[in-house]
């Protein structure tokens, strides 16, 4: 399959500042990725729909001002919450979507956001 | 979007197959159904998709009842590396195409 990448895999950050997450797709061209998030032992929840070249789409609840996403290139998407808080700590999760006709949707392998 | 139905959990003991159902009676004409995979701390694994016939593929097969009301995931040797949270979703191939999890099915192997 095809393959995503997430950097960092862990992150610790003071409260109140920015933090980033990357998520590259590495073996093919990306015009649609996806954000996530997952608290612990619970499913994933949709943040938003990036898009190479436009503005994110974000779910109802999920504030755009607090989590900015930048789609800039094919290859890469940018997470970066701001002014973060402890209610903020989570497993953050990107997917791409692949055009190998069925649009397959694979998975990076997660980063660990912990607010201190 | 069109909404699930799976099993809390599920146990089932190495090297037997495991059947894993899903519910999903208000599936679209233009929904595929897909399942995916997460071990511990790692991102979603894709396992297989269908869309009206059973599927194969080297990690499982994929079977759809006729009404496309409801499938099955079928893992016909069982490892203690398939214990994972496995997740039946519907994707309207149209649209935004975006991944909606459920809470998905806790698969238990026992050795």
């Amino acid at each position: 399959g095809a393959v995503v990448s997430q950097h960092p895999s862990r992150v610790i950050c003071k409260s109140g500042t920015s933090v980033k997450i990357e998520c590259r797709s590495l073996d093919f061209q990306a015009t649609t990725m996806f954000w996530y998030r997952q608290f612990p032992k619970q499913s994933l929840m949709l943040m938003a729909t990036s898009n190479e070249g436009s503005k994110a789409t974000y779910e109802q609840g999920v504030e755009k001002d607090k989590f900015l996403i930048n789609h800039a290139s094919l290859t890469l998407s940018t997470l970066t919450v701001t002014s973060a808080h402890p209610e903020d700590s989570s497993f953050y999760i990107c997917s791409a979507r692949v055009q190998d006709g069925v649009n397959t949707i694979y998975f990076g392998e997660g980063s660990w956001l912990t607010v201190v | 979007d069109a909404k699930t139905t799976q099993p809390n959990s599920m146990e089932s003991n190495e090297e037997e197959p495991v059947h894993l159902p899903c519910n999903h009676s208000t599936i679209s004409g233009t929904d595929y159904i897909h399942w995916y995979r997460q071990l511990p701390s790692q991102g979603p694994e894709y396992v297989i998709h269908g869309l009206t016939s059973n599927v194969n593929n080297r990690m499982a097969s994929l079977a759809i009842a006729e009404d496309r009301k409801s499938s099955t995931l079928i893992l016909h040797r069982a490892t203690l590396r398939d214990a994972a949270v496995y997740y039946c979703i519907l994707r309207d191939f149209q649209g935004a195409q975006k991944l909606v999890f459920g809470q998905g099915t806790r698969l238990t192997i026992n050795p």
